[in-house]
């Protein structure tokens, strides 16, 4: 999975708690993303980053927020998780420094996360 | 506003057939368009990509074609196998101010059986 890691894999959580979800790359990529992936939906871009405390809001902000202070690291925060964020939360990099013509976002393995 | 639509939500075709998967969309600022296939438990992993200066790019038994003039671009997959069976996003991307962000697809679920 192109050296990105995701963490907690699983996670079951009450209505109103906080959560934090953590992505780990070794690729040194510049650009990382969040995204929530729903039955019906497809994938739906959260929040996404540029680089090292540069962030910015996707289609589907609401309710989270980012902080990326290292290169290998993004996290996601819901600072009071409701029933509707209930998903699968995927991580993904990319680098546009080199010229390709493919411009790959890498994804990856997932963070299913519950809210009761 | 979905900026690109998919059709259809699930696909069945027999092994050794053809799958088609169109999409559609309106943005004319797009000018990356990758498809991304997904297997149950897995993240999504590109698949074959293509700019708008060309029709056609095939890789293998994979083909996008592409039409600038109505905004449609579809996945081809020849001789389907059963190892195809898998869910399939196409997506767009638009250059923003320093960003590159993907615009999906909701899904394609193929079902290839043998």
């Amino acid at each position: 999975d192109a050296g990105i890691t995701q963490s907690p894999r699983h996670k079951v959580t009450e209505t109103g708690t906080p959560v934090t979800l953590r992505c780990h790359q070794t690729e040194n990529h510049r650009y990382m993303y969040w995204y929530r992936q729903d039955p019906g939906h497809g994938l739906r871009l959260i929040h996404y980053s540029y680089g090292v405390k540069d962030t910015d809001k996707g289609e589907v902000s609401d309710g989270y927020s980012v902080s990326r202070s290292k290169t290998e690291d993004f996290l996601l925060t819901l600072e009071s998780a409701t029933s509707s964020q209930t998903s699968v939360y995927f991580c993904a990099i990319s680098d546009r420094f080199q010229v390709s013509v493919s411009y790959e976002q890498y994804f990856g393995p997932g963070t299913r996360l519950t809210v009761t | 506003q979905q900026q690109v639509k998919q059709s259809p939500q699930s696909l069945i075709v027999q092994k050794g057939g053809i799958s088609i998967i169109n999409c559609a969309y309106e943005n004319t600022a797009f000018d990356y368009f990758p498809w991304y296939q997904q297997f149950p438990g897995k993240g999504p992993a590109l698949l074959i990509a293509i700019r708008p200066d060309v029709s056609e790019k095939k890789e293998g038994r994979f083909t996008i074609s592409f039409n600038k003039s109505a905004k449609q671009f579809s996945l081809h997959i020849m001789d389907s196998q059963p190892g195809d069976s898998a869910t399939y996003f196409c997506a767009a991307e638009s250059p923003g101010a320093g960003s590159y962000q993907l615009t999906f697809g909701k899904g394609t679920k193929l079902s290839v059986i043998p």
